[in-house]
C-alpha cells in the first residue's frame, strides 16, 4: 500500500508570496492533518480535514489556510509568506479504525528567502 | 504542552536492547500512549500504542505500569538505523472527534553506537 505522498519535496521561495503544498492520503484514510516543524518550535499542529471539513485548527495566523477535496487529497496554502515560515510542513493521514495513529509523509521542505 | 517527560537523550550499543522511558504521571482513563520516531529529515514514523496492557509488534514493545503513569519502550535488538528522535504522546485515541491533533514535546534522541 502507498504511503502518504507530498508534494513538492523541497521549494524555495521570497518573502510576500504564496505557497501551495499538497498531500495524497493513504488509500481508504479520511483524515488529514498538518504539522510544521521548525528547529524552535519543533513539531506544531497546523489544522485537521475530515470529510472535505475542517476538523481541528492549531494557533497559526489566517495566512495559514487548507482544505480537502473530495477524493480526501488535501492542500495547505502559505500567503504572504514571512521569513519565519521555513519550515519542514508534514502531512499525515489516519486510518478509520479510530485508533488514532498517524501516518505521516515526507514532507515538503520551504525555504523563504 | 506535552503532557509528557523524557530524557533529552540516551545511547545504545548496537545489538542490545534500547529502553526509553516516559513519564506520564496525569494521563486520563480514556487516554493513550502513542509511540512515534523520526530519523533526521524525515517524517516521524508510528511506532506502537497501548492503552493499560502491554503491547508488541514488528518494531518495539510498549511496558506500561499498572498505575499507568510511566511506560517504557523496548527496541529489542537496536541497529545503527534507529537511531532518531524518539516521542512519547498521550491522548485520547478519538480526541473530540479529532485523531490528528498530537501535542509532541522534544522527545529523546537516542544514538544506537556501533
Amino acid at each position: 500500500k502507498a504511503g502518504v505522498t507530498q508534494t513538492p519535496r523541497y521549494l524555495i521561495k521570497t518573502r510576500g508570496q504564496q505557497v501551495t503544498l499538497s498531500c495524497s492520503p493513504i488509500s481508504g484514510h479520511r483524515s488529514v492533518s498538518w504539522y510544521q516543524q521548525t528547529p524552535g518550535q519543533g513539531l506544531q499542529f497546523l489544522f485537521e480535514y475530515f470529510s472535505e471539513t475542517q476538523r481541528n485548527k492549531g494557533n497559526f495566523p489566517g495566512r495559514f489556510s487548507g482544505r480537502q477535496f473530495s477524493n480526501s487529497r488535501s492542500e495547505m496554502n502559505v500567503s504572504t509568506l514571512e521569513l519565519g515560515d521555513s519550515a519542514l510542513y508534514l502531512c499525515a493521514s489516519s486510518p478509520p479504525t479510530g485508533t488514532g495513529e498517524l501516518f505521516f509523509g515526507e514532507g515538503s521542505r520551504l525555504t523563504v528567502l | 504542552d506535552a503532557k509528557t517527560t523524557q530524557p533529552t537523550s540516551m545511547d545504545c550499543a548496537e545489538g542490545r536492547a534500547a529502553n526509553l522511558p516516559c513519564n506520564h504521571s496525569t494521563i486520563s482513563g480514556n487516554e493513550y500512549v502513542y509511540w512515534y520516531r523520526q530519523i533526521h529529515s524525515q517524517g516521524p514514523q508510528y511506532i506502537i500504542h497501548g492503552l493499560k496492557n502491554n503491547e508488541t509488534n514488528e518494531m518495539a514493545s510498549l511496558i506500561i505500569t499498572e498505575d499507568r503513569k510511566s511506560s517504557t519502550l523496548i527496541l529489542p535488538h537496536a541497529t545503527l538505523r534507529d537511531t532518531a528522535v524518539y516521542y512519547c504522546i498521550v491522548r485520547a485515541a478519538n480526541y473530540g472527534g479529532s485523531q490528528g491533533n498530537l501535542i509532541f514535546g522534544k522527545g529523546t534522541k537516542l544514538s544506537v553506537k556501533p
